[in-house]
């Protein structure tokens, strides 16, 4: 496709059942980013896949979330055991990330997932 | 680690000129970048600079002082469709993700 794209774009899920949230890189893509964006904050940083490196994890709020890459496509986040302050919007972005300063990062419009 | 401060709310005119700053807390640099974001879509970029100096591009235009630690977003002739929020983000070295600022929620008025 010609942009990012994430599904589901709305989740609602009961407080306690995990949740899958996807993530389609632009192709070519090497880099890719997971922000949570809670109703009128910034964004902040969950994790970080660049190519084949071990993934920046630094910005996982707790173990209940995890996210995997396949090669340079598709990235999976899962929230294990949600509670109701996981509820969020859940942005990816991605980017050709070729080291230079100046790797612009493209972001898909989000899932927003609501815990009850 | 990083921080960034920009203000939470500005309010402007239509037709008028608005600035939005940055400063901003980082161990390296690698540039300063700043993204639009409408209710409920996807942020999207709209400028960086890497080097001192102004860079414009139609009616926006964003500068920066490394020596400051200070940048801005200046925005003119609003529009009602400016109405949106503007994050500062910077990168504090190669390879790493953006760290984004809280985002400053600019209300354009008639």
């Amino acid at each position: 496709g010609a942009g990012v794209s994430q599904s589901p774009s709305n989740k609602v899920t009961e407080k306690g059942k995990d949740v899958e949230l996807r993530c389609d890189p632009i192709s070519g893509h090497t880099a890719l980013y997971w922000y949570r964006q809670r109703l009128g904050q910034g964004l902040e940083f969950l994790i970080y896949f660049q190519g084949n490196s071990a993934p920046d994890k630094s910005g996982l709020p707790s173990d209940r979330f995890s996210a995997e890459r396949t090669g340079e496509s598709v990235s999976t986040l899962t929230i294990q055991r949600t509670q109701q302050e996981d509820s969020a919007v859940y942005l990816c972005a991605s980017s050709s990330s070729t080291g230079g300063m100046t790797d612009t990062q493209y972001f898909g419009p989000g899932t927003r997932l609501t815990v009850l | 680690g990083q921080s960034l401060e920009q203000p939470s709310e500005v309010t402007a005119v239509e037709g008028a000129i608005v600035q939005i700053n940055c400063t901003y807390q980082t161990s390296g640099f690698y540039g300063l970048s700043w993204y639009q974001q409408h209710d409920g879509g996807a942020p999207t970029f709209l400028s960086y600079n890497a080097l001192d100096g102004l860079e414009e591009t139609g009616r926006f235009s964003s500068f920066l002082s490394r020596s400051d630690s200070y940048g801005y977003l200046l925005l003119q002739e609003l529009q009602m469709k400016d109405s949106a929020s503007y994050f500062c983000a910077v990168r504090d070295l190669g390879n790493t993700p953006l760290v984004f600022g809280k985002g400053t929620r600019l209300s354009v008025i008639a």
